[in-house]
């Protein structure tokens, strides 16, 4: 069974355009995350949810909506899509928020704005 | 100063020999420090957790220097598979919220060559 998985795996969409990735962890972890890598490959977490409130927001354009319907799942909506949204999306999960324990990552989605 | 630095490498190294990684960091409140692996085109993946006694797991060392604020990795008898991008991680506050977020490196690029 796959721990922490997100759909879709690629997305290539027009600039404009609104999408949305999903995330499912069935770990029973109580906190989840969205992480963005460039092309750099730097990793760079945007936000964070613990038992579905909001409790990192790393002054990420307000584009990008989260949303967490329950605490297994998480999701990323991009409103007007730019160039430069242009990146791999990973999902994590961990037991907490205390940022201690391994987190659990999602095998990523490529987003290619066109 | 970058919070976590790392020397992006490549190191491209024969097979069998012993390589080291080091990665600083920038706040001295960090209390939780790790490597992640990342193979190409895959999620990034736990190493190890470096605790301040240092520790070893099979072919793999991990030291944290706090004074100096810096933590490393010593891979001995390095095999073909080794070859990953190798992610140093400190936990430090979020910019809002005031929660902890787990901050990673660029990364240090490995090669093992036969």
């Amino acid at each position: 069974d796959t721990a922490v998985s997100q759909t879709p795996k690629y997305l290539v969409t027009q600039m404009g355009n609104d999408k949305s990735i999903k995330c499912e962890q069935n770990l029973g972890h109580d906190t989840m995350y969205w992480y963005k890598q460039d092309s750099k490959k730097f990793l760079k977490i945007m936000f964070s949810y613990n038992n579905k409130e909001l409790i990192i927001n790393e002054t990420v354009p307000n584009r990008f909506s989260p949303k967490s319907p329950d605490k297994a799942h998480l999701n990323l909506h991009i409103n007007s899509l730019e160039l430069g949204d242009s990146a791999v999306y990973f999902c994590a999960s961990s037991p907490d928020r205390s940022g201690g324990y391994e987190q659990y990552f999602g095998p990523g989605t490529r987003l290619t704005v066109t | 100063r970058k919070e976590v630095e790392q020397d992006p490498g490549p190191f491209n190294v024969p097979e069998g020999a012993t390589v080291a990684f080091n990665c600083t960091y920038s706040n001295s409140a960090s209390q939780s420090f790790f490597w992640y692996r990342q193979d190409c085109r895959k999620e990034p993946k736990l190493l190890m957790s470096v605790y301040s006694s240092g520790n070893e797991d099979g072919r793999f060392t991990a030291q944290l220097n706090r004074a100096s604020q810096y933590i490393s990795l010593l891979i001995r008898d390095s095999k073909l598979s080794d070859s990953a991008t190798y992610l140093c991680v400190v936990n430090m506050i979020g910019s809002n919220f005031g929660n902890e977020k787990l901050t990673f490196g660029t990364g240090t690029r490995l090669t093992i060559i036969p």
